[in-house]
């Protein structure tokens, strides 16, 4: 069975603390896909990052960056020095080609960020 | 630009009152997909379709229909609500999945009285 788990329900910073969002899957599948997305308090769903499991190269985009592990099938996502607007619900979710396309995504952590 | 939409964004109705949740891309992808969005549940998958007139079910189907017939429509209709579909529902888009991600639409939270 596919899973996806983030541990962390609620994460509260102040305002230019390093923080870092849990995430860990399970797949048999060797051909996966990772994912992150950003549910501000808006509620839409806003895609931030797609890796796939022949990619283990860390990423970084400005202030995010996303740390991919194999080898304890996990894929964390680092906010530097977070900012008010970082306030949001952020999913991890993993999806495979015999899956039909669907996203299985975790609980999400929600993540205030105080000034 | 690019985008999914959905309409209406709210709605309230009562029980067994027959509905549809529109859902438009313009990006002329192949699958589109329904999810819905429940406190404590997270984020589950009712339908999907991998290309016009090929439909099939996800993980939650029961009470909703869904129909492929344009390549970027993909409309969620409810024959029949009840309050256990009181939920904020999602319509997403996508390339090729999972190799491409999955796009959303803005959310239309339904409530059913």
């Amino acid at each position: 069975a596919q899973k996806v788990t983030q541990a962390q329900t609620e994460i509260s910073v102040v305002e230019k603390e390093d923080v870092t969002l849990d995430c860990v899957y399970e797949t048999r599948d060797t051909t996966y896909y990772l994912f992150w997305y950003k549910q501000p308090p808006s509620g839409e769903l806003v895609f931030l990052i797609r890796r796939n499991s022949f990619d283990e190269q860390n990423e970084i985009s400005g202030r995010y960056s996303w740390n991919f592990q194999k080898s304890t099938s996990s894929f964390n996502f680092t906010i530097t020095a977070s900012q008010v607007v970082d306030s949001a619900v952020y999913f991890c979710a993993l999806s495979s080609l015999n899956q039909g396309g669907k996203l299985i995504f975790g609980q999400g952590t929600e993540l205030s960020v105080k000034p | 630009e690019a985008q999914v939409t959905q309409n209406p964004r709210y709605l309230i109705t009562v029980t067994g009152k027959k509905l549809t949740v529109t859902c438009s891309q313009n990006m002329n992808h192949e699958y589109m997909s329904w999810y819905r969005q429940d406190p404590g549940l997270g984020l589950r998958q009712i339908y999907y379709s991998m290309n016009v007139e090929v439909t099939d079910k996800g993980d939650v189907p029961e009470g909703y229909k869904v129909s492929r017939k344009e390549k970027r429509n993909f409309p969620l209709i409810l024959e029949s609500p009840s309050p256990n579909q009181t939920s904020l529902y999602f319509c997403a888009s996508s390339v090729t999945p999972p190799l491409g991600e999955q796009y959303f639409g803005p959310g239309t939270r339904l409530t059913v009285t």
